[in-house]
C-alpha cells in the first residue's frame, strides 16, 4: 500500500516548456488535490477534484490545468511555465466513507528558470 | 482577512517540556474542521489531529491534544514532553461547511518548531 505517490520529485524547466506532473492514490479515495507550497505561505489549492469525472479550481488555478484520469490519477498541467511557478507541489487524496483528513503525496519541487 | 493565522514562525521548547502552538481562525461558517499537520525537514505532510466545530470535547492523539476554543476562534496545538524527532513545521488548517463534498483546506503559514537538549 504506497498511499499517494507522485512523479517526478524533482524537475527543472525553462520559461515556455510545459509538462505534467503525476499523482495516484491506491487508496480508493474519492475526492483528490493539487497544492503549492511556496516559502512564508503555507499550501495554497490550485484545483480538486471531489469525485471520478468533476474538478474544480481553488485558490490560485491560473496557468494550470488538470485532468482526474480516473479514480486513482489525478494530474496537473503546467502549458507555458513561468518562473512565477517554481515551487514545491503536493497532491493529496480524501476518503468520503473515512475520517476528514487529506492524504499527502511526497512533492515535486519544480524549478522555473 | 486571513483565515488561518499563525503568529509564532518560530519555537523553541527543552526536550521533555510541553509546547503549544497557537492558530486561530475566521469563518461565519457554523459548520468547519480544523487540523494539524507536521511538515519534517524531509518535507512531507503528516496529519497530525482533527477538531470538528460541534465536538464537545477537545480532540487528543497520543501526545498531541487540540485545545478549542471555539467563541475565541482558537484552536492550539499542544504537544507534551517534547522529543527531538518533534523539530518540524506544524501547520494548521481549515475546512469550511460540512464534511464531503469538496473539503478543501486552507493553510495557515506554519510555526518552525525546534525542540533542544
Amino acid at each position: 500500500n504506497a498511499g499517494v505517490t507522485q512523479t517526478p520529485k524533482f524537475q527543472v524547466l525553462k520559461t515556455g516548456q510545459s509538462m505534467t506532473l503525476q499523482c495516484a492514490q491506491d487508496m480508493n479515495h474519492n475526492s483528490m488535490y493539487w497544492y503549492r507550497q511556496d516559502p512564508g505561505m503555507g499550501l495554497r489549492l490550485i484545483y480538486y477534484s471531489a469525485s471520478e469525472g468533476t474538478t474544480d479550481k481553488g485558490e490560485v488555478p491560473n496557468g494550470y490545468n488538470v485532468s482526474r484520469l480516473n479514480k486513482r490519477e489525478f494530474s496537473l498541467r503546467l502549458e507555458s511555465a513561468a518562473p512565477s511557478q517554481t515551487s514545491v507541489y503536493f497532491c493529496a487524496s480524501r476518503s468520503l466513507a473515512g475520517g476528514d483528513e487529506q492524504y499527502f503525496g511526497p512533492g515535486t519541487r519544480l524549478t522555473v528558470t | 482577512a486571513q483565515k488561518i493565522t499563525q503568529t509564532q514562525p518560530g519555537m523553541f521548547v527543552q526536550e521533555k517540556e510541553a509546547v503549544t502552538l497557537d492558530c486561530t481562525y475566521d469563518t461565519s461558517d457554523p459548520s468547519y474542521g480544523l487540523f494539524w499537520y507536521k511538515q519534517p525537514s524531509s518535507g512531507e505532510m503528516i496529519f497530525l489531529i482533527y477538531q470538528g466545530s460541534y465536538d464537545q470535547q477537545n480532540a487528543t492523539e497520543g501526545r498531541y491534544s487540540l485545545n478549542f476554543q471555539k467563541a475565541r476562534k482558537s484552536a492550539n496545538l499542544v504537544i507534551s514532553a517534547s522529543q527531538l524527532g518533534d523539530s518540524a513545521m506544524y501547520f494548521c488548517a481549515m475546512r469550511e461547511g460540512f464534511t464531503g463534498g469538496g473539503n478543501k483546506l486552507t493553510f495557515g503559514t506554519g510555526t518552525q518548531l525546534k525542540v533542544e537538549l
